[in-house]
């Protein structure tokens, strides 16, 4: 049971726009830093964003983050069938003194 | 653009021991941690341990203690991860991941992954 709780899975249409959420359930991960990570069909996973809503160079502004209380969430606007992929949430847990993930989302573009 | 390149697949024997090896490039390897991050099939990210390029110093996943290595060779920028006493259930992909500056700690960039399966 990971600290870090995520739906198995969400869908959407082309063009519409998915949000995907992460809450926290454990005082060990405080009010870290969240990051979103995506990972298409057998290929490592990619950083998606991090504090501040700051996203890599090449990451499309689709892709936004946000934050409330003790959970975030990862928005995509205007899907698009390659968006297609596993996405992961992840914090520092400092029980573990190391990094903790979400169990991860599968979204599906019908 | 930051590389992480690792060894390739591998096959072992239960009880055996592993070493994959992640070459980084186009960064200072001594500025940033090194995660390992495994990914058993069909499964979800879990965090083994990570080191200090820079101090050899690591720190590890309490389920792993006793059985994990982690190492450096700071003259080729290469990071390697060990397991020991191989079971069926460490089949899994092993990844390597930079570890992002200051107190953000967690992993930016992604080696591509190495599978070890783990079969009798």
């Amino acid at each position: 049971q990971s600290v870090l709780t995520q739906p198995p899975s969400v869908s959407g249409t082309p063009g519409q726009r998915v949000t995907i959420s992460c809450s926290r359930s454990s005082s060990n991960i405080g009010s870290h830093t969240m990051m979103w990570y995506q990972q298409l069909p057998g290929t490592a996973p990619k950083l998606l964003f991090y504090s501040n809503n700051q996203r890599p160079s090449g990451v499309p502004d689709r892709f936004s983050g946000s934050k409330s209380g003790t959970s975030g969430s990862l928005t995509i606007s205007g899907l698009q069938s390659e968006d297609e992929a596993d996405y992961y949430c992840a914090t520092w847990d400092d029980s573990l003194n190391g990094p903790v993930f979400g169990g991860g989302t599968k979204l599906t573009v019908l | 653009q930051v590389q992480l390149v690792q060894s390739g697949a591998e096959v072992k024997k239960p009880g055996a021991s592993v070493r994959v090896s992640c070459k980084a490039s186009a960064y200072t390897f001594t500025d940033y941690y090194m995660h390992w991050v495994r990914q058993a099939p069909g499964q979800g990210l879990e965090w083994m341990g990570r080191i200090n390029p820079n101090t050899g110093a690591t720190s590890f996943a309490q389920r792993f203690q006793g059985r994990i290595s982690m190492t450096r060779d700071t003259s080729t920028g290469t990071a390697y991860m060990g397991l020991g006493r191989l079971r069926s259930d460490d089949t899994a992909t092993y990844y390597c991941a930079r570890a992002a500056p200051g107190l953000l700690r967690l992993p930016d960039f992604w080696g591509q992954g190495t599978l070890i399966t783990v079969s009798s």
